[in-house]
C-alpha cells in the first residue's frame, strides 16, 4: 500500500529554533507539494516541485521558509528561525503528474508543529 | 482572493438524512476533485471529475461538475457515521497540477 510518509508527525520548539520537517513522496511520483493548514486559512500551498526542481514557492515566505527535495524519495521544508505563528500542520503530498491525472494529490499524515 | 467557495460551511445531520455540498467559482476549472479529511490524518482523494456536465457515483457519494466547469456539487445519499469529516473541493486551473482548494466543509453525522 503505497503512501506518503512525513516525519515527525508531531513537533513543539521555541520561537527561534530550527525546524526540518521531511517527507517521502509515493514511489514514482514525479511531482510534490508541501501545505500549511490552519482553521483560518484552511489549506495553502506553500512550495511545489516537478522532477526535482521548483516550479513554484510563492506562497512560502522566502526569509524563514525554505525547500527542496535532495533526491527523489526526500522532501525537506525548513523553517529558521520559527514563530508562533507558523504552527500549523504541514502536509505533504505527491502526485504523477501525468496529462490525465496531473491534479490527482495523494496527501502525508502531516507534522503538526507548535511553537511556543 | 478565495477562488473556491464551499457551503455550508458546517452541517451536521442525524443519520440516514442526505445532504449536498456544494463548491462555486466564477472561474473555469480543467478538473474539480472532492478531498475528504479525518481528525489527524490527511485528505484523501474521492474522486476527480473532468468533463462538464459528468456524474460519477461512489457507493453513496454522487459528485456533478457544472455545465461550464465552474462549480461542482456532491451528495450524500443516507448519512451514515463514518461519513463524518472535513469535505474539500479542489480546482485544477493549469498544466502544472497545481490545486486551489475551498474552505471546507465539516460535516457530522449523529447516530
Amino acid at each position: 500500500d503505497a503512501r506518503v510518509t512525513q516525519t515527525p508527525r508531531h513537533k513543539v520548539t521555541e520561537m527561534g529554533q530550527e525546524v526540518t520537517m521531511r517527507c517521502q513522496p509515493i514511489l514514482g511520483h514525479n511531482t510534490v507539494f508541501w501545505y500549511r493548514q490552519t482553521m483560518m486559512q484552511g489549506l495553502e500551498l506553500l512550495a511545489y516541485f516537478r522532477n526535482r526542481a521548483p516550479l513554484d514557492d510563492s506562497g512560502m515566505p522566502k526569509d524563514r521558509f525554505s525547500a527542496e527535495m535532495p533526491d527523489a524519495t526526500l522532501a525537506t521544508l525548513k523553517i529558521q528561525p520559527s514563530e508562533p505563528r507558523d504552527s500549523a500542520v504541514y502536509f505533504c503530498a505527491s502526485g504523477l503528474g501525468l496529462a490525465h491525472r496531473r491534479y490527482e494529490q495523494y496527501f502525508g499524515p502531516g507534522t503538526r508543529l507548535t511553537v511556543t | 482572493t478565495q477562488l473556491l467557495e464551499q457551503s455550508p460551511q458546517f452541517l451536521s445531520i442525524q443519520e440516514g438524512e442526505n445532504l449536498t455540498v456544494y463548491c462555486n467559482s466564477s472561474s473555469v476549472f480543467s478538473s474539480l476533485q472532492w478531498y475528504r479529511q479525518e481528525p489527524g490524518e490527511g485528505p484523501v482523494l474521492l474522486v476527480t471529475v473532468v468533463t462538464g456536465g459528468e456524474v460519477k457515483k461512489l457507493k453513496r457519494l454522487t459528485f456533478q461538475f457544472g455545465d461550464a466547469r465552474k462549480d461542482s456539487s456532491l451528495h450524500i445519499t443516507a448519512a451514515q457515521p463514518g461519513d463524518t469529516g472535513l469535505y474539500l473541493c479542489a480546482g485544477g486551473k493549469s498544466n502544472t497540477g497545481k490545486l486551489i482548494f475551498g474552505q471546507g466543509t465539516t460535516l457530522q453525522v449523529k447516530p
